[in-house]
C-alpha cells in the first residue's frame, strides 16, 4: 500500500531564502507525482506535475524533481516571498489507479 | 473560466440530517472525484466517476452516495450525518485518467453537531 510522507510538517524561513520541501513515497511504481499549493480556507492549486519518465519540472521560481528509485520528490522554491506562505501537498498516482495518494502537507511560512 | 464550483462553502448539520454537496465543472472533463480532508491530514478519496452514468467507490465511501447524470455535475449525498463526517470536502476533475493533472474546487467545510 502506497504511503506518502512529507517532512517537516511546518517550516518557517526569512524572505529571500531558497528552500526545499520533501516528499517521500513507499512504492516506486508511481505513474506521476503532483505538487499542490493550498491557501487557508481555499482549495488546492496544482503547481507541477511530473510524469514517472521525467526527472524534473520547472515553473517560474519552482522546480520539482522526482527520483523513483529512492522514493523521493522535492519541491525547490527559489528566492522565497511572503506570498509563498501556504501549505504544500504532494500526491502520487499509481499505475492504472484513479486515485491520488496525498501526503499530509508542509505548512510554509515566509517571514518578511 | 469558472473551473470547478462547489456549493455550499460552509454548512452545519445536526446528527442524522441529510444533505447534498454540489459540484459542477465547465471544462468538459470526463473524470470527477470527491475527497475529504481532515485537520492536519492529506486528502482521501470518497468516490470517483469516469464519465456520465459511471461511478465507483474510493477509499472512504461509507456514509456517502454519488450520482453522475451529466458530464458537468457530480453531487455528493450524505445520509444520516455523523460527527465523523465533519471535514472539508473537495471536488476535483481531470480531463484524462493518467496524463493530466487535477483541478480542485474551493471546498465545502461541513460540521456535524
Amino acid at each position: 500500500k502506497q504511503e506518502v510522507t512529507q517532512i517537516p510538517a511546518a517550516l518557517s524561513v526569512p524572505e529571500g531564502e531558497n528552500l526545499v520541501l520533501n516528499c517521500s513515497f513507499t512504492d516506486s511504481a508511481i505513474y506521476n507525482l503532483q505538487w499542490f499549493r493550498q491557501d487557508p480556507g481555499k482549495g488546492l492549486t496544482s503547481l507541477l506535475l511530473i510524469q514517472s519518465s521525467q526527472r524534473e519540472q520547472t515553473s517560474g521560481r519552482l522546480n520539482a524533481s522526482l527520483d523513483k528509485s529512492s522514493g523521493r520528490s522535492t519541491l525547490y522554491i527559489a528566492a522565497s516571498q511572503p506570498g509563498d506562505s501556504a501549505t504544500y501537498l504532494c500526491a502520487s498516482r499509481m499505475d492504472s489507479s484513479y486515485k491520488l495518494i496525498f501526503g499530509s502537507g508542509t505548512r510554509l511560512l515566509v517571514r518578511p | 473560466n469558472a473551473g470547478v464550483t462547489q456549493t455550499p462553502k460552509f454548512r452545519i448539520l445536526k446528527i442524522g440530517q441529510s444533505m447534498t454537496l454540489q459540484c459542477t465543472q465547465d471544462m468538459n472533463h470526463n473524470y470527477m472525484y470527491w475527497y475529504r480532508q481532515d485537520p492536519g491530514m492529506g486528502l482521501k478519496l470518497i468516490y470517483y466517476s469516469v464519465g456520465a452514468g459511471i461511478t465507483d467507490k474510493g477509499e472512504v465511501p461509507n456514509g456517502y452516495n454519488v450520482s453522475r447524470s451529466t458530464t458537468e455535475d457530480f453531487p455528493l449525498r450524505l445520509e444520516l450525518a455523523a460527527p465523523s463526517q465533519t471535514s472539508v470536502y473537495f471536488c476535483a476533475s481531470s480531463y484524462g485518467h493518467l496524463d493530466y493533472g487535477y483541478t480542485f474546487g474551493s471546498g465545502t467545510r461541513l460540521t456535524v453537531v
